[in-house]
């Protein structure tokens, strides 16, 4: 039972272009989220995260944006750069300890491949 | 220097062989986990430990123990190593402090069974 899913394994972008990741969860008990870049033999590096109690969060480049209704949480990267290619996974949590048996970890997504061409 | 760390980096084994994966953590931080990546399935949990005297099992921990040695050392262990284990394998660290999951992520270990 796949609880978090990234229905995209590839995305292609032009440099300068908005780069769109999207991810959706099934589980209504997760309320932080988290998004993780990954380069080749590095181990995941924590990008950007979000609360339940809000519905946008912006760092620099990177916006994540969440519709708790739809369970669907997507990353935005404007520009996007070459160096932002990597693999990118989201991850929720259940932060609370009524968060049952998600509480205090992750659930990934499997990832989606994003390339930025110059 | 790395704040979390993985011993070996890079290791090949065959059938039937005990293999021990180590991670260090200078972080401080209370709660290790230890996950597995195979392509196309993302990061899945094997074990996890809140705290020293604290060892869970994640959603994969058949065919694998964990140790956890000291706040900053936590252990895997593949008691007979089988070819479907070849993965990459990942240690990561948070901090219950921040009453947040954000986790930090050790170089990985790419281990193959043959």
């Amino acid at each position: 039972d796949q609880q978090v899913k990234q229905n995209s394994p590839s995305l292609s972008v032009q440099e300068g272009r908005i780069s769109i990741l999207n991810c959706d969860y099934t589980n209504s008990m997760f309320d932080y989220f988290l998004w993780y870049k990954k380069y080749p033999a590095e181990g995941p590096t924590f990008l950007i995260s979000i609360s339940s109690i809000k519905d946008k969060n912006e760092d620099g480049r990177f916006t994540v944006f969440l519709n708790k209704s739809a369970k669907h949480l997507s990353l935005h990267i404007v520009p996007s750069q070459p160096g932002d290619s990597a693999v990118y996974f989201c991850a929720a949590s259940a932060s609370q300890s009524g968060g049952g048996t998600s509480y205090g970890k992750l659930t990934f997504g499997q990832g989606t491949i994003l390339t930025v061409h110059p | 220097d790395a704040d979390v760390t993985q011993t070996p980096r890079n290791r090949i084994t065959k059938t039937g062989k005990r293999i021990m994966l180590e991670c260090s953590q200078t972080k401080g931080h209370d709660r290790m986990y230890w996950y597995r990546q195979d392509p196309g399935l993302g990061l899945r949990l094997i074990y996890y430990s809140f705290d020293v005297k604290d060892i869970n099992k994640g959603e994969i921990s058949d065919g694998y123990s964990v140790s956890r040695q000291a706040q900053a050392k936590f252990s895997l262990s593949l008691e007979s190593a089988i070819p479907n284990q070849t993965a990459l394998y990942f240690c990561a660290t948070s901090d219950t402090g921040r009453g947040i999951d954000t986790q930090y992520f050790g170089p990985g270990t790419r281990l193959t069974v043959l």
